[in-house]
């Protein structure tokens, strides 16, 4: 079946311009996760979604970053006024949650969207 | 602040040996612990999961074992082949609400190239 997938895979942005990256997630998943991933760096979480609610979104490293997922399916991070720092891959993850054991709440992730701000 | 150290940062390794990534976690409330493998330009892949009563968990060439005394894992991966070559993940799993889902504290990763 279709599994994670990520909009756009690349994106050039000047800074100071918004940019949206979207997921959408595999069908049916209840948890959705987005994490930052630095050049050489391991994934670090931002926010994630249980259906449309956003529980926990301490991970977001400024107020320029905004998520939603209004429908409880596809999200989409949104990046105001970007700044070199935030140039990274941008990974989301999705999760069925739910069933018995550790697999039950495994998470898949998409392919990313590699930001670079010039 | 959870943490997830890996060494070596790198390795690279001839086809068909054997090599052995090390973790070392200090997270809380530990909940499970996954080895990752990211191919280049792609998201991370689940290799093995343990939970703290789990002290080894195979899966075809690789080999996870976890000290949860010491916190520490480790990935084995036997008779390397060229398809190997990727960055290996240790990902500890710390429980984030009751409905089953976990905050993600990922390691650096280890690159591993295997070459002919």
């Amino acid at each position: 079946g279709a599994g994670v997938s990520q909009s756009p895979r690349y994106k050039v942005a000047k800074r100071g311009q918004d940019v949206a990256l979207r997921c959408d997630p595999i069908s049916g998943h209840v948890s959705l996760f987005w994490y930052q991933q630095a050049l050489g760096q391991g994934p670090e979480f931002l926010t994630y979604f249980q259906n449309e609610a956003q529980l926990d979104k301490s991970g977001l490293p400024s107020d320029r970053f905004f998520a939603e997922r209004p429908e409880g399916s596809v999200s989409t991070l949104k990046i105001q006024r970007t700044q070199q720092e935030d140039s990274a891959v941008y990974l989301c993850a999705s999760s069925l949650v739910g069933l018995i054991g550790p697999r039950g709440n495994e998470q898949f992730f998409g392919p990313g969207t590699r930001l670079t701000v010039l | 602040k959870n943490q997830v150290e890996q060494s070596p940062q790198s390795l690279i390794i001839l086809e068909g040996k054997n090599c052995t990534l090390q973790c070392n976690y200090t997270v809380s409330p530990f909940s499970n612990l996954r080895w990752y493998k990211q191919d280049t330009g792609r998201g991370p892949v689940s290799l093995t999961i343990m939970t703290f009563s789990e002290n080894t968990k195979s899966n075809g060439r690789y080999t996870a074992t976890l000290d949860a005394d010491t916190k520490q894992s480790s990935l084995h991966i036997t008779a390397s082949q060229l398809s190997d070559s990727a960055s290996y993940i240790c990902v500890v799993s710390a429980k984030l609400d009751n409905f089953g889902n976990e905050k993600l504290t990922f390691g650096t990763g280890t690159r591993l190239t295997i070459i002919p």
